[in-house]
């Protein structure tokens, strides 16, 4: 039983790379969330997908963008990586209309250099 | 805007002790409020998840209570061990917006053997 399944663990980038991602869930979730974590600032809200091609920004989207490229798969990409975006990138998901419970990936932790 | 917070920050207690955590929140128009576990360097891990009907909900040695007219829950931990050492996030999820969960900072808990 995986839940929710996020890669890479690991990533470190240079100012101005561009990566994605991923992120899957085998639980039928229709709700998906890309959450980063920062010391202080706790869990912030990137982007969120309500159904399958859906898709709203959160409290900090800028810089992001996402694709629900079906219902189980959710990615997050960062066209041109800024320091600021050194942080911890978890996925979450959830069964909206039942009890919503949330369920979360084990993170990727990103640095940009 | 919804605003949870919890306090304190860090809590210590020696091993056996029963302890509560505390989660306030500004808006009382919530669909749920989850409990969460962190551990170092890993993803959430949900402990309790109450609906905003309940009063309380139980797990082992777990009890997390909810009292949405004064904006506070509490995680109740029985007979601490030093395994319950991590930190202790809640998440509001409200009535609108989708869910749209605001997060607490946390309480990072220390159970001294």
């Amino acid at each position: 039983n995986a839940g929710v399944t996020q890669t890479p663990k690991f990533q470190v980038l240079k100012t101005g790379q561009s990566m994605t991602l991923q992120c899957a869930q085998d639980m039928n979730h229709n709700s998906m969330y890309w959450y980063r974590q920062d010391p202080g600032m706790g869990l912030r809200l990137i982007y969120y997908s309500a159904s399958e091609g859906t898709t709203d920004k959160g409290e900090v989207p800028n810089g992001y963008n996402v694709s629900r490229l079906n219902k189980r798969e959710f990615s997050l990409r960062l066209e041109s990586a800024a320091p600021s975006q050194t942080s911890v990138y978890f996925c979450a998901s959830a069964r909206i209309a039942t009890n919503e419970k949330l369920f979360f990936g084990s993170g990727t932790q990103l640095s940009v250099l | 805007k919804q605003e949870v917070t919890q306090i304190p920050a860090a809590l210590s207690v020696p091993e056996g002790e029963n302890l509560v955590l505390n989660c306030s929140f500004t808006d009382s128009a919530i669909y749920n409020l989850q409990w969460f576990r962190q551990d170092p360097g890993k993803g959430l891990t949900s402990l309790l998840l109450i609906q905003s009907s309940q009063r309380e909900q139980t797990s082992g040695r777990l009890n997390a209570s909810l009292d949405k007219s004064s904006g506070r829950s509490t995680l109740y931990i029985a007979a601490s061990q030093p395994g319950d050492s991590a930190t202790y996030l809640c998440a509001v999820r409200p009535n609108t917006n989708a869910g749209k969960s605001t997060f607490g900072d946390g309480t990072t808990l220390t159970v001294k053997p």
